[in-house]
């Protein structure tokens, strides 16, 4: 079955440190992987996605298939980082999309 | 253009009525999808429905949700004999999926609905 594990619920981490949110996913097929974010009061968007291979607001994620994992990466938190990120996969050949379960970011001043 | 809308804002009803749950998507959008967001269960997975085909209904907890999307455009989920764990905030998304998202595809979420079952 197609899973998506986030296992951190809450980071905190001070400004300017370095930040990964880390994500595991389980799925048999060749994978599309997303970023979401959603900052306070504020609807959820992509943040990025692996096959991009881009970098938004200076987060980076590298797909690693031997290890399954999408790791989301920052070198220097900003406190407008503070957010829940939540991972997800898209499995191949549908538009369906399995979420984990979030990690809240907290960049502390 | 305007985004997704989901209307109630916020629903409170009592345990045991029904309630309804609108979603109106992006226009051109072929790809609309349910999810559930509470806390400790991060984004939930409900109903999904491409275009004229069969919805994936995989993600319904019980036979009390069921949703349709007329026209294939607005969306409503229904949930009947709500109980105090169906409260949440249900969020809707739409995508173009087959109407040509390919490499850009992206989900846009809207606000919510945020339930709550006394």
């Amino acid at each position: 079955a197609q899973r998506v594990t986030q296992p951190e619920k809450l980071l905190s981490v001070f400004k300017g440190a370095p930040v990964e949110l880390k994500c595991n996913y389980s799925y048999s097929g060749s994978p599309e992987l997303f970023w979401y974010v959603q900052y306070s009061r504020q609807r959820l968007q992509l943040l990025l996605r692996h096959i991009s291979r881009e970098s938004i607001k200076g987060f980076t994620a590298d797909l690693n298939k031997g290890e399954t994992s999408f790791h989301l990466k920052k070198p220097f938190a900003q406190e407008e980082d503070s957010a829940m990120y939540y991972c997800a996969l898209r499995t191949s050949g549908t538009y369906k999309y399995i979420f984990g379960t979030g990690t809240r970011l907290k960049v502390l001043a | 253009g305007a985004g997704v809308s989901q209307s109630p804002s916020n629903k409170v009803t009592e345990k045991g009525k029904d309630v309804e749950l609108r979603c109106d998507p992006i226009s051109g959008h072929t790809a609309l999808y349910w999810y559930r967001q509470s806390l400790g269960q991060g984004l939930e997975f409900l109903i999904y429905f491409q275009g004229n085909s069969a919805p994936d209904k995989s993600g319904l907890p019980s036979d009390r949700f069921s949703a349709e999307r007329t026209g294939g455009s607005v969306s409503t989920l229904t949930i009947q004999r709500t109980q105090q764990e169906d409260s949440a905030v249900y969020l809707c998304a739409s995508s173009l999926g087959l109407a040509g998202g390919g490499l850009k595809e992206t989900q846009y979420f809207g606000p919510g609905t945020r339930l709550l079952v006394l």
